[in-house]
């Protein structure tokens, strides 16, 4: 079964970046797009970008081009997003979440990211 | 950028009540999405393509819509639906509706 594995938290200094990872399992990884979720405590849900981990063709919300850098390690089935300069804004659940006929038909369980001294 | 409304923001339904949740849309979209989330949970796909049903949710639930305008029904409100409810739109970027959070009363 298709499964994606992410880290439960990462605590994050302002300033410093920090990788995230989701880890695939179940299906052939270089054969669908991971997206990128943001959600901030008790918000919506934000879309930060996707990426196709066959040639890592990449397409970024244009609101986070400045603050996500969405990777893959094809060798591990991993996809990966940096983010820039953590702010307190930047504190949120992450989702990786694979797409599935033009949907998020796969979710990771989220990192929850705090950023804080 | 596709701006999703979702109306209302919070309802509450009695357990066998009929719901409707509706999300409009800024511009005519082609296909429209929903996701269930639960508290500290992920999202669930929930339906898909305006109307199919994702795997494993119950036939209560139904979608319909064209153009601006989309909906999710509930045929008769059951206390495990009680979770909040997003649309989303598949148009780059993609963007999803600010949720209904749905209650029982």
């Amino acid at each position: 079964q298709v499964q994606l594995q992410q880290p439960g938290a990462e605590l994050v200094r302002p300033g410093a970046s920090v990788k995230l990872s989701c880890k695939a399992s179940g299906y052939s990884f270089t054969s669908y797009w991971m997206n990128w979720v943001k959600q901030r405590p008790g918000q919506g849900l934000e879309w930060i970008g996707m990426i196709h981990p066959s040639d890592s063709e990449t397409r970024l919300n244009q609101k986070f081009k400045d603050k996500a850098t969405l990777t893959v390690d094809k060798s591990s089935s991993t996809a990966y997003m940096q983010l820039s300069s953590p702010t307190s804004e930047d504190s949120a659940v992450y989702y990786c979440a694979r797409m599935g006929d033009g949907f998020f038909a796969y979710w990771g369980q989220g990192t929850l990211v705090t950023v804080s001294a | 950028e596709i701006v999703l409304t979702q109306s209302p923001a919070i309802t509450a339904a009695s357990l066998g009540q009929k719901v409707t949740i509706t999300c409009s849309a800024s511009s005519s979209v082609s296909y429209m999405h929903w996701y269930q989330q639960k508290s500290g949970t992920s999202p669930k796909p929930w339906i898909y393509e305006i109307s199919k049903l994702a795997s494993g949710v119950p036939a209560r639930f139904s979608g319909s819509g064209s153009g601006t305008s989309y909906s999710l029904t509930i045929s008769s409100m059951e206390a495990e639906d009680a979770a909040i409810y997003y649309c989303q739109q598949w148009n780059y970027p993609y963007t999803f509706g600010g949720g209904t959070k749905l209650e029982i009363k």
